[in-house]
């Protein structure tokens, strides 16, 4: 079955940068897209990126642009997402969710987010 | 800058009829926007519901259905169910990025 496994919670320093991961598993890795999205406490969601794990291609939102990365390591199935230049706002849950490709932009598989704190 | 407006709260009755809507600052919403619907409950991640405006999974209940009215992207839930009280997000493509709506909580009372 589909899965999608994030990496566990962390606390971080203002200014310091965080890696989440996303392990995917259950279908082809490099034929899908993955997205990355957060949830603030008590707020929205908020769409961040995607990366194309077949050949690492990747858009980024435009607030997050020069401060987001996403990679991906294909050996693994797993895809990545750093965030740099860390402040208190970026205290979240992150999602990673999957589209595949030839299935015009469904979302459908979500990972269960992975907690990020920023606090001095 | 890209802004996607749900209705902020929406109150049905069980078996009731609703309809909650997502628009875009940019002009009417049309297919191209492959408009996405998603159902989340305290402390869970999201669900998909509806994609490219009104294709079901095959978990998602009947009773939802997505469309285009009026310029904008709709999920109606027909019988509403006191189980689908929850917030509802709408995810909107444009040409690469992707934009959620702010969500609608619905309650079901």
């Amino acid at each position: 079955q589909v899965q999608l496994v994030q990496s566990g919670a962390e606390v971080k320093r203002p200014g310091a940068s965080m890696k989440v991961s996303c392990k995917a598993s259950g279908y082809p890795f490099t034929n899908s897209y993955i997205h990355w999205v957060r949830q603030a406490p008590g707020q929205g969601l908020e769409w961040m990126g995607i990366i194309h794990p077949g050949d690492g291609g990747t858009t980024y939102a435009p607030k997050f642009q020069g401060r987001v990365t996403l990679t991906r390591d294909t050996s693994t199935s797993t895809a990545y997402m750093e965030l740099s230049s860390l402040r208190s706002e970026d205290s979240a849950l992150y999602f990673c969710a999957r589209t595949m490709m030839g299935v015009t932009n469904d979302l459908d598989y979500w990972g269960l987010g992975t907690l990020v704190t920023v606090s001095s | 800058q890209t802004v996607v407006t749900q209705e902020p709260s929406l109150t049905v009755s069980p078996g009731g009829t609703v309809t909650l809507t997502c628009a875009s600052n940019t002009g009417a919403v049309t297919s191209g926007y492959c408009p996405n619907w998603f159902q989340q409950k305290p402390g869970q991640a999201p669900r998909a519901l509806i994609y490219s405006v009104s294709n079901k999974h095959s978990w998602t209940p009947a009773r939802f259905s997505g469309s285009l009215l009026g310029g904008k992207a709709a999920l109606t839930l027909s019988g509403v169910q006191p189980e689908d009280e929850a917030e509802y997000y709408c995810l909107l493509y444009y040409g690469g990025g992707q934009v959620f709506g702010g969500g609608t909580k619905l309650t079901v009372l």
